[in-house]
């Protein structure tokens, strides 16, 4: 079955540490992966994507993820916390729906809180 | 210059009601989702439009309906309220669909059933 995983309920950083929020994948074919952000009581945002390319992307905010297709995993990054960047993030993956059209399926989620 | 609205924000009713939550896009887009997300802040897919066209419809009860008037509004209409749809419901657009383009989310339809 094709699915996405997030294996962190939470990740706890103090600001100006690097951060890194994991995210592995299961799905036939090449794969389509995004990741989104969602604030308190607001919808979710685009961070970046991986199509096809160069294994590491770079997105909004200053966040990167790295594609690594042997571990099937795409991982999120930052250099450096910011208090700010405290949500909830989620990875996505493309995966077939019905009629021939695709949809994203969405990872549980993790709670990222960096500390001052 | 709001992308994508929803009305209303937040709704409170009563189990057997009937409601409904409008949503709207200014970015062009052709492809519009209804998402469900629920207490533990999972994300579910329900339907997705394409040009006006039902293109994706999830395991849904037939109490959800949605209707998409033009490809710049996507409705959704829930006949008989029940406790567990309680939730937050999220309207979504793409520029296409079956391609790779990033979702972009509205700010969500708080919705409790009493």
């Amino acid at each position: 079955a094709q699915s996405v995983a997030q294996p962190e309920d939470q990740v706890n950083v103090a600001e100006g540490n690097p951060l890194t929020v994991k995210c592995t994948y299961s799905v036939s074919g090449n794969p389509y992966l995004f990741w989104y952000v969602q604030y308190p009581n607001r919808g979710l945002q685009f961070l970046l994507k991986y199509i096809t390319g160069d294994n590491l992307v770079k997105g909004s905010y200053g966040f990167e993820a790295e594609f690594n297709k042997s571990q099937t995993s795409f991982h999120l990054k930052k250099p450096s916390a910011l208090v700010s960047d405290s949500a909830l993030y989620f990875c996505a993956v493309r995966v077939p729906g019905s009629g021939g059209y695709n949809k994203l399926i969405f990872g549980a989620g993790t709670r990222l809180a960096v500390h001052p | 210059d709001t992308a994508v609205s929803q009305t209303p924000k937040y709704l409170v009713t009563q189990m057997g009601n009937d409601k409904s939550i409008k949503c709207e896009q200014n970015l062009g887009h052709d492809t519009m989702y209804w998402y469900k997300q629920d207490s533990k802040k999972f994300l579910k897919i329900m339907f997705s439009y394409n040009n006006k066209e039902l293109i994706i419809n999830e395991t849904v009860p037939n109490r959800f309906s949605p209707k998409s008037p033009d490809k710049a509004h996507l409705n959704l209409h829930i006949n008989s309220l029940e406790l567990g749809d309680s939730a937050v419901y999220f309207c979504a657009s793409s520029q296409a669909a079956g391609k790779s383009y990033e979702q972009y989310f509205g700010p969500g339809t708080r919705l409790t059933v009493t």
